[in-house]
């Protein structure tokens, strides 16, 4: 089974709120990702999990604050986003180092900042 | 740092003909080659990847080629489907950058019945 959920599916926050997003994968993965895709561009690379630990920040603004609790569990924290940020976030797993290269994606929260 | 050009970036072919993606890349230390499949609202699929030690490699009707001396890869779809319509990213990861994979602008592709 090569599926990474994602929840919610869709949300709509103020730019003084707080909300997370979530990811889960049960394939065993021990490196998992967070991308940001605008509408007609590729993912963006946002964090990096490797072994629970961060190893990946592409310089992303504090207002997105990552969370990874244990080896199948996901979040990204959000607070006082700007419209800009409106966007689909996606989750991704994949092995790590050594041992595999497939990255697996979820279907992604379409997230938009009012 | 890792480059990836895609062409063509809108494609549009008879349901049954061949449809093919063609993507560069700039580091020639790159060694494992992906393609996605992105359907409207849905997350990237991995539908086929490639590594630098192979030339060419098929899976039914979906078959990727690379030359690693040009640094070019190609996908290649035969008998073209109306599902086969999506966006398609192909990317690029560097040996030594093992979780970061460096995508392509996509390819929009539609199969007209």
């Amino acid at each position: 089974d090569t599926e990474v959920t994602q929840t919610p599916k869709h949300l709509v926050m103020g730019m003084t709120n707080k909300k997370s997003l979530k990811c889960e994968q049960h394939m065993g993965h021990r490196a998992m990702y967070w991308y940001k895709q605008k509408a007609k561009k590729p993912p963006e690379l946002m964090f990096v999990y490797s072994y629970e630990k961060l190893s990946i920040n592409e310089s992303v603004p504090s207002r997105f604050s990552p969370e990874c609790p244990n080896s199948s569990l996901l979040n990204l924290h959000l607070h006082a986003l700007q419209p800009e940020d409106s966007a689909l976030y996606l989750c991704a797993s994949s092995h790590p180092k050594g041992t595999g290269y497939e990255q697996y994606f979820g279907p992604g929260t379409r997230l938009t900042v009012t | 740092g890792e480059n990836v050009e895609q062409h063509p970036s809108t494609l549009s072919v008879q349901e049954g003909d061949s449809a093919v993606i063609k993507c560069t890349y700039s580091d020639s230390a790159s060694n494992y080659f992906p393609w996605y499949k992105q359907e409207l609202g849905k997350g990237p699929q991995l539908i086929i990847d490639i590594r630098s030690n192979v030339g060419e490699k098929k899976d039914q009707r979906i078959a990727v080629t690379l030359n690693k001396t040009a640094k070019h890869f190609s996908l290649h779809i035969t008998e073209t489907q109306p599902e086969d319509s999506a966006v398609y990213f192909c990317a690029a990861r560097r040996k030594t950058s093992y979780d970061k994979v460096i995508f392509g602008p996509g390819t929009s592709l539609s199969v007209i019945p």
